[in-house]
């Protein structure tokens, strides 16, 4: 089975330029999620898709950020402009589906796109 | 934001002793706990999940969990140096939502 497949994986870019990331999440998994993981910090979610619909973009900055999910398969993250403080690398994950109570349905992580902003 | 909070080590532990990982947490309504490992420049690998008060096991994982205390924490038995790698414990909030809140992680080397 493949796994997430996320493009590009190495990204530099001057501030205030844009820059956009894509995701390829594992075959029928209808759930995607972005995470932002800083060096030396565990990831934060910065928007859940369940389908195409948005199912959390609480920790999103908005004013910079966005993201689509065309057709409930891949997805696009895009900044616009960056700052310094983006460079990171930003994980794809994607899960079969998003609430199972209890019980969990695992998240599988892409390799990541490691962002530097100068 | 609810908070979930690990030493960031380094943990050093000779080759075959046994490593213990400890996390707590900020949220009393979190259901779910987990537990990830993180090699350098990789993308983090569910290694294991637990709910229930009490011990989890899974080869040389346990993972023990005590909500009253707020705490979480994972041994690896016979730890081995392809064992070094980060680890990140991450909470699991509200009933009705997947998302997961991670902690900063802990740093473990396993020397020879």
């Amino acid at each position: 089975e493949a796994g997430v497949a996320q493009s590009p994986r190495y990204k530099i870019i001057e501030k205030r330029q844009s820059v956009a990331f894509w995701c390829n999440p594992i075959s029928g998994h209808a759930t995607l999620y972005w995470y932002q993981q800083i060096l030396g910090q565990g990831p934060k979610l910065l928007i859940q898709f369940q389908n195409n619909g948005v199912v959390d973009d609480s920790q999103l900055p908005k004013d910079r950020f966005s993201a689509e999910r065309l057709k409930g398969v891949d997805s696009t993250l895009k900044i616009q402009p960056a700052k310094l403080e983006d460079s990171a690398v930003y994980l794809c994950a994607s899960s079969l589906d998003g609430w199972a109570g209890l019980d969990y349905n695992e998240q599988f992580f892409g390799p990541g796109t490691r962002l530097t902003v100068l | 934001q609810k908070e979930v909070e690990q030493n960031s080590g380094p943990l050093s532990v000779p080759e075959g002793a046994i490593a213990s990982l400890n996390c707590t947490y900020s949220d009393r309504g979190s259901q779910s706990f987990f537990w990830y490992r993180q090699y350098s420049g990789k993308s983090p690998e569910l290694i294991m999940f637990i709910y229930s008060n009490g011990d989890k096991e899974d080869g040389r994982f346990t993972a023990q969990l005590n909500k009253a205390s707020q705490y979480v924490s994972l041994l690896i038995r016979d730890s081995q140096p392809s064992d070094s790698a980060t680890y990140l414990c991450a909470v699991k909030g509200s009933y009705n939502t997947d998302k997961l809140i991670f902690g900063t992680g802990t740093r473990l080397q396993v020397f020879p």
